[in-house]
């Protein structure tokens, strides 16, 4: 089975503190996402990447960053957290026969309050 | 770019009774299709998924969607509802051209009434 590992369930920030979300997938997927879930607005992509050190923005990439210095290793970044991004916050990979496939594998998510 | 429009925002139903979660997408070329699951406090997994061929498509717990594409739709049914089928609900498509991201729709949150 597909294990994609978000490494912390849980936040608390306060605005203008740097965040890092950390996720890692085992099974040697080139293709990782980050997604925000909010109630009423379903997820929505905020960056991807197809293979080390590429980075993609998606839909909402504004405030946010991303490093993919490793292959399992997808971390988020939030240079300046605002209130605004208080969010569920969904890593997921993807396998390379997509076409095929295309099952997006998710993590259990992270939850980030920024006070 | 591809969007997905979930019409139902909350449903609430009764056991037994019967579901259809509406879904439509826009996008003119060949997509993929899915329905995924979130039970409450889990992370969301998979109900079922179009690729090709057989547009009615079956999945786990006795979920089924239909692909009609003159309709740009995928709409998610199941004939008698239980109680633990109490989860939000959302449609995903992802185009086989261009990002392979997946695009979801604001979900459907389902409450079954025991």
């Amino acid at each position: 089975d597909v294990k994609v590992t978000q490494s912390s369930r849980y936040l608390v920030k306060r605005t203008g503190e740097k965040v890092f979300l950390e996720c890692v997938q085992d099974m040697d997927h080139e293709n990782m996402f980050w997604y925000r879930q909010d109630p009423g607005l379903g997820l929505r992509l905020i960056y991807f990447s197809y293979d080390v050190k590429m980075k993609e923005k998606g839909d909402i990439p504004e405030g946010y960053s991303v490093s993919r210095e490793k292959k399992e290793r997808f971390s988020l970044i939030l240079e300046s957290a605002s209130t605004n991004q208080t969010s569920m916050y969904l890593c997921a990979s993807l396998p390379p026969d997509y076409k095929n496939t295309g099952e997006l594998f998710f993590g259990e998510g992270s939850r980030l309050t920024v006070l | 770019a591809q969007s997905v429009s979930q019409h139902n925002h909350h449903v609430i139903l009764s056991e037994a009774a019967s579901l259809e979660l509406g879904c439509n997408y826009s996008y003119g070329g060949t997509v993929n299709l899915f329905w995924y699951v979130q039970y409450p406090g889990q992370h969301l997994q998979l109900l079922l998924k179009y690729f090709s061929g057989d547009p009615l498509v079956k999945g786990i717990k006795g979920f089924e969607a239909e692909f009609i594409k003159s309709k740009f739709s995928f709409n998610l049914r199941k004939p008698s509802v239980q109680w633990s089928d109490t989860a939000e609900y959302f449609c995903a498509v992802n185009a086989l051209t261009g990002r392979r991201a997946l695009t979801f729709g604001s979900g459907t949150r389902l409450q079954v009434q025991p």
